[in-house]
């Protein structure tokens, strides 16, 4: 069974610029979420979608958004890129039935602002 | 809020010897508690996991019990290797907001 797939691996902008990363749950998994893990401030959560939806919002602005597509699939925008967005961006998936289900994470991508 | 207090690393043994990785945490209510494993240039690996008191998790040697009384879930290996160089992180999820909170990370560094 395949695992969570982001992509892209790594992604290089500069400051101002808009990224946009993608994350493919694992099948059957409707809920994907997201985590920045940066230097110096460990993983934090991002944001969680289930069913299309957005569910839970960490403490971040307004210019990270998102959104899951009808296949559970998910993009995560970032507007406005500033030097400290620099860090991995890891997804992660899970079943929606239960609320302790565990989480399956994907390999990151990694993105760099300059 | 939701915290997670993980033991400052790097930790650094020898093969063969005994591991132990102190985690104590903060929730309200009764959350789940897991240990997450990175190794290098990867994304996470979920090592095992507790859903309530008194469970004990355990996976690939490791193991690690839900202490309700001490809000504890300490990780330990009786005998660890050289592939077991990797960052550990403690973690739980409360509540209906489905959201991991995460320790700050100990990174392990098994000699041979």
């Amino acid at each position: 069974e395949a695992g969570v797939t982001q992509s892209p691996t790594h992604l290089i902008k500069t400051r101002g610029q808009q990224a946009t990363l993608r994350c493919s749950p694992i099948s059957g998994h409707t809920s994907v979420y997201w985590y920045q893990q940066a230097l110096g401030l460990g993983l934090q959560f991002l944001l969680w979608y289930d069913e299309g939806e957005e569910r839970n919002r960490g403490n971040f602005p307004p210019r990270f958004s998102g959104r899951q597509f009808p296949n559970y699939s998910s993009e995560l925008n970032v507007n406005a890129l500033e030097l400290e967005d620099s860090a991995l961006y890891l997804c992660a998936s899970s079943l929606v039935f239960g609320a302790y289900n565990e989480q399956f994470f994907g390999p990151g991508t990694r993105l760099t602002v300059l | 809020g939701d915290s997670v207090t993980q033991m400052e690393g790097p930790v650094t043994l020898s093969e063969e010897a005994f591991l132990t990785i102190n985690c104590t945490y903060t929730a309200t209510g009764y959350p789940s508690l897991f240990w997450y494993v990175q190794y290098p240039g990867e994304g996470l690996q979920l090592l095992l996991k507790a859903t309530k008191a008194d469970d004990k998790g355990s996976n690939k040697g490791f193991e690690a019990t839900y202490r309700k009384e001490t809000t504890s879930f300490h990780l330990e290996k009786g005998s660890v290797q050289v592939s077991d160089s990797a960052v550990y992180f403690c973690a739980l999820l409360s509540g209906s907001a489905r959201q991991l909170t995460f320790g700050s990370g100990t990174q392990l560094t098994v000699l041979p």
